[in-house]
């Protein structure tokens, strides 16, 4: 069974600072995708941004970018210039190409935004 | 356009009881999965509805149950209920069983005394 870790219970930044989250996972799958959500305190699940496992490339998204170690099978978050808004709990999460959808989180890092 | 929506938002029952929480997908999603967020967790896959069926089943015991309605809208059933089940239940949809980006709602916060 596929598991996610994340070591990093809670983490703060400064405004405008770069903060990069922990996220390690461990599966025997040659394909898969990665995710990093955020969950703001009004509770609701909002994507961040997604890797897919066979591409070397590490996805971006505006300020949000990933490092993905393959090998290592790692894959972290990095939050340039830290926003107020960033505040919140960040999942990394797992999911196999095959089957249905099952999406495997982590525990979870709260991120804390310091003005 | 409609996220996806999902009712109660709170609710408080007792062990024993049966519940039922309800979510609606966004426009245009076929597919409805749930999960289970206890405090201070990450969430955790209950089951996976696609065309009125149950496709796919994390580890939760028979207890909980779900349907999915022609509108593709699904409901969750948990019955004799726990202090254990207290957690917040979070709906999510998407086009496709396989693929396509999930969905969340802001989730049914159950509390079991």
């Amino acid at each position: 069974a596929q598991t996610v870790t994340q070591s990093q219970p809670e983490m703060s930044v400064q405004e405008a600072e770069t903060v990069t989250l922990s996220c390690t996972y461990d599966t025997s799958e040659s394909d898969y995708y990665l995710f990093w959500y955020k969950q703001p305190p009004s509770r609701q699940m909002i994507l961040v941004i997604r890797q897919e496992a066979y591409k070397q490339q590490n996805a971006t998204e505006n300020r949000f970018s990933v490092n993905f170690q393959k090998a290592a099978k790692s894959f972290s978050l990095k939050i340039s210039d830290s926003q107020l808004g960033d505040a919140a709990m960040y999942f990394c999460a797992y999911r196999s190409v095959k089957g249905a959808q099952k999406l495997v989180f982590g525990q979870g890092t709260r991120l804390t935004i310091n003005p | 356009d409609a996220g996806v929506t999902q009712s109660p938002t709170h609710l408080i029952k007792t062990r024993g009881q049966q519940v039922t929480l309800r979510c609606s997908p966004k426009s245009g999603h076929d597919t409805v999965s749930w999960y289970q967020q206890a405090l201070g967790q990450g969430p955790q896959f209950i089951f996976q509805y696609y065309e009125e069926e149950e496709r796919q089943r994390g580890n939760f015991p028979d207890r909980f149950s779900g349907h999915q309605f022609p509108n593709y809208s699904s409901e969750l059933n948990v019955n004799a209920l726990l202090l254990g089940d207290s957690a917040l239940y979070l709906c999510a949809s998407s086009l496709g069983q396989l693929s396509g980006e999930l969905f969340f709602g802001e989730g049914s916060r159950l509390t079991v005394l």
